[in-house]
């Protein structure tokens, strides 16, 4: 079956530590990559997309996602977290030719002062 | 630009009584929205897709009975929750896309409606 999967579930991280969650998918042909954050009471931002060209964007707050099409990967990394950066981490696929969003399971990030 | 509303944020009913949750885009006229569903510590998951002026496409498991879904016009769609029952209790998200950006399918989400089924 066509999935997004998320393989961290749970990830805790000091302060200033480096960040990457896996995010891989199984669809077939072109697709569009999000990663969305959810803050705690909050609703789904946009943090980043990849719709074609450069592999690596970038996004808000610091955050960037590298998109490795071979391993059908978009993988997000941040430097040094914040606490601020608490929060669900959900990426999304769009296959190019649909409407339809898919999403992972979610990854849920704590950032320890 | 491009926000989504939602309302109610929070309802809570009885069981066997149905909910009508409204999904707005404030700033846009959107053809297509979608309706989520999200679990407590669980991923968004699609339930059906929303066009203006036509029926709802349902993903598959999902009650097109149960789950009543009018987009009646270009900023307006609501979800239904029929005689509700506490298995149905969930957080719904609506989302929609805005045809006058160049975004490739971007969508913009609602803040969310609580539902509580007692």
């Amino acid at each position: 079956a066509q999935s997004v999967s998320q393989h961290n579930h749970h990830v805790i991280l000091s302060e200033a530590a480096s960040l990457e969650l896996g995010c891989n998918y199984s669809y077939g042909g072109t697709v569009n990559l999000f990663w969305y954050v959810q803050y705690p009471g909050q609703h789904l931002q946009l943090l980043l997309k990849y719709f074609s060209g450069d592999p690596l964007v970038k996004g808000i707050k610091g955050f960037e996602a590298e998109f490795i099409k071979s391993k059908f990967s978009f993988n997000l990394r941040k430097p040094s977290v914040q606490w601020s950066d608490t929060a669900e981490y959900f990426c999304a696929v769009n296959k190019f030719t649909g409407n339809q969003f898919y999403f992972g399971t979610g990854t849920s990030l704590t950032v320890i002062p | 630009g491009a926000v989504v509303s939602q309302h109610p944020s929070r309802v809570i009913c009885k069981s066997g009584t149905s909910v009508k949750i409204e999904c707005r885009s404030l700033d846009f006229q959107a053809t297509t929205m979608f309706w989520y569903r999200q679990f407590p510590k669980k991923s968004l998951m699609l339930m059906a897709t929303s066009n203006e002026g036509s029926k709802a496409t349902y993903e598959q498991g999902v009650e097109k009975d149960k789950f009543l879904i009018n987009h009646a016009s270009l900023t307006l769609s609501t979800l239904t929750v029929t005689s509700a029952h506490p298995e149905d209790s969930s957080f719904y998200i609506c989302s929609a896309r805005d045809p006058g950006r160049p975004s490739y399918n971007e969508q913009f989400f609602g803040p969310g409606t609580r539902l509580t089924v007692l």
